[in-house]
């Protein structure tokens, strides 16, 4: 089983919709969560933290319900400029203090006119 | 807020020679650096995490005397694809830790794409 699932996608959807991804994690040592924007051939630029008590920034929801190990990502009213694809990321905390970050494939939204 | 910078952009080298690829911290010290690859449609893997003035730490899998990663200062961390072969070609990115205590991030490298024919 992969550490963090995501529905690769893509998600089609018109100008205007609301569309929301999904993510869940294996390892019960994830302390922090993360979703990421990655546009074609480009890096993974941070959209938000994820907390357990959600927070929004503008359209971009984001919750964590971690008795599930689960993840979240609503986007509303999407926008031709949100087609990329979207990251799930955990960071993890190793016995030893070492921490590393998770990723998810990814799920590819595509925003058409 | 803080910037990484990596060199180069993309590079196309020959099978058997060797590319080292720059991750510059602009604004910060980076203590720890991290090197990640992503081959098409797939997600990021971490290769090895960076250490300044130590050596670094391989994940599984990932052979230390083929990815040589030197991290000679608070602000550079180098990865040198040795004798690369095309099955090296990928999109590889470098990130360090920002930030301290619970409020830290993570910032890329834009990633350099490394073309073996």
């Amino acid at each position: 089983r992969k550490e963090v699932e995501q529905d690769p996608g893509p998600f089609n959807v018109p100008e205007g919709a609301t569309v929301a991804f999904n993510c869940t994690y294996s390892n019960s040592a994830s302390q922090s969560f993360f979703w990421y924007r990655q546009d074609c051939r480009k890096e993974p630029k941070l959209l938000m933290s994820v907390y357990s008590s959600g927070n929004e920034d503008g359209r971009f929801t984001a919750q964590l319900n971690r008795a599930s190990q689960y993840i979240s990502l609503l986007i509303r009213d999407s926008k031709l400029s949100d087609s990329a694809t979207y990251l799930c990321v955990v960071n993890i905390v190793m016995n030893t203090g070492f921490q590393k970050l998770v990723f998810g494939t990814g799920t590819r939204l595509l925003v058409s006119p | 807020g803080a910037v990484v910078s990596q060199h180069p952009s993309w590079v196309i080298c020959k099978s058997g020679t060797s590319v080292k690829i720059e991750c510059r911290s602009l604004d910060f010290q980076a203590t720890t650096m991290f090197w990640y690859r992503q081959f098409p449609k797939q997600s990021l893997m971490l290769m090895a995490t960076s250490n300044e003035g130590s050596k670094a730490t391989y994940e599984q899998g990932v052979e230390k005397d083929k990815f040589l990663i030197n991290h000679a200062s608070l602000t550079l961390s180098t990865l040198t694809v040795t004798s690369a072969h095309p099955e090296d070609s990928s999109f590889y990115i470098c990130s360090a830790r920002t930030g301290q205590g619970a409020y830290y991030g993570y910032t890329f490298g834009s990633g350099t794409r490394l073309t073996v024919v």
